[in-house]
């Protein structure tokens, strides 16, 4: 069935460093990547998303790679800040004519000042 | 522009009643998708609604329903709660629930049966 991987659950850097989160789906009809930060008490927060015709997307610090071949797909935070810490989840869309996401069990990441 | 906005952002209720939660979607936007956001079980889709019509439904007991506005508001309704429906509910906006259409969450409804 229609499923999507998330690694790490829980992921420690220092600031300053990078992140990187990784994550494989099986829907080979999923075209569009979105990626989601939730902090405590609210609700989750697109911050970056990828289509399938395209390989690589940046937004400041943030960047997301996607490999269609190995269904493969990865979120990449640069210079990390304390604001950065997080839970973040991954998401692919289902096939077509059924309109919803598939979300990855999320990362929490935790950025060490 | 506004959000989306979900209300109530809190309840809490008895096993065996019912709870309706509402969502109004970001201004131009048509359709509506439910999401239940559990630490078991993650984010699991509900249902999804563009100009009143239920598109598609996820893996949910009948007790779980919804309904669409003629003004985009959607509705969702649980009959007969269990203690397992606690949870924290999220509604998300798109412009038409297209696939590759970005989608915009609220901040919930934490819903909490004792």
């Amino acid at each position: 069935g229609e499923n999507v991987e998330q690694h790490p659950s829980t992921l420690s850097v220092q600031e300053g460093d990078s992140a990187v989160i990784k994550c494989t789906y099986s829907d080979s009809a999923s075209n569009y990547f979105p990626w989601y930060k939730q902090e405590l008490g609210k609700g989750p927060q697109l911050i970056i998303d990828i289509r399938s015709n395209v390989g690589e997307k940046k937004d400041q610090r943030i960047a997301v790679t996607l490999n269609k071949t190995a269904k493969h797909f990865s979120l990449h935070i640069t210079e990390t800040q304390p604001e950065d810490s997080a839970v973040y989840f991954c998401a692919a869309s289902s096939g077509s004519g059924t309109y919803k996401y598939i979300f990855g069990t999320g990362t929490r990441l935790k950025v060490l000042a | 522009k506004a959000g989306v906005t979900q209300t109530p952002r809190y309840l809490i209720k008895t096993r065996g009643q019912q709870v309706t939660l509402s969502c109004s979607p970001i201004s131009g936007h048509r359709s509506v998708s439910w999401y239940q956001q559990t630490p078991g079980q993650g984010l699991q889709f509900l249902f999804e609604y563009f100009s009143e019509t239920q598109r598609n439904k996820g893996n949910f007991p009948g007790r779980f329903s919804g309904r669409q506005f003629s003004n985009s508001r959607s509705e969702m309704n649980v009959s007969t709660l269990e203690l397992g429906d606690s949870a924290l509910y999220l509604c998300a906006s798109s412009l038409n629930g297209d696939r590759s259409t970005e989608a915009f969450f609220g901040q919930g409804t934490r819903l909490t049966v004792v």
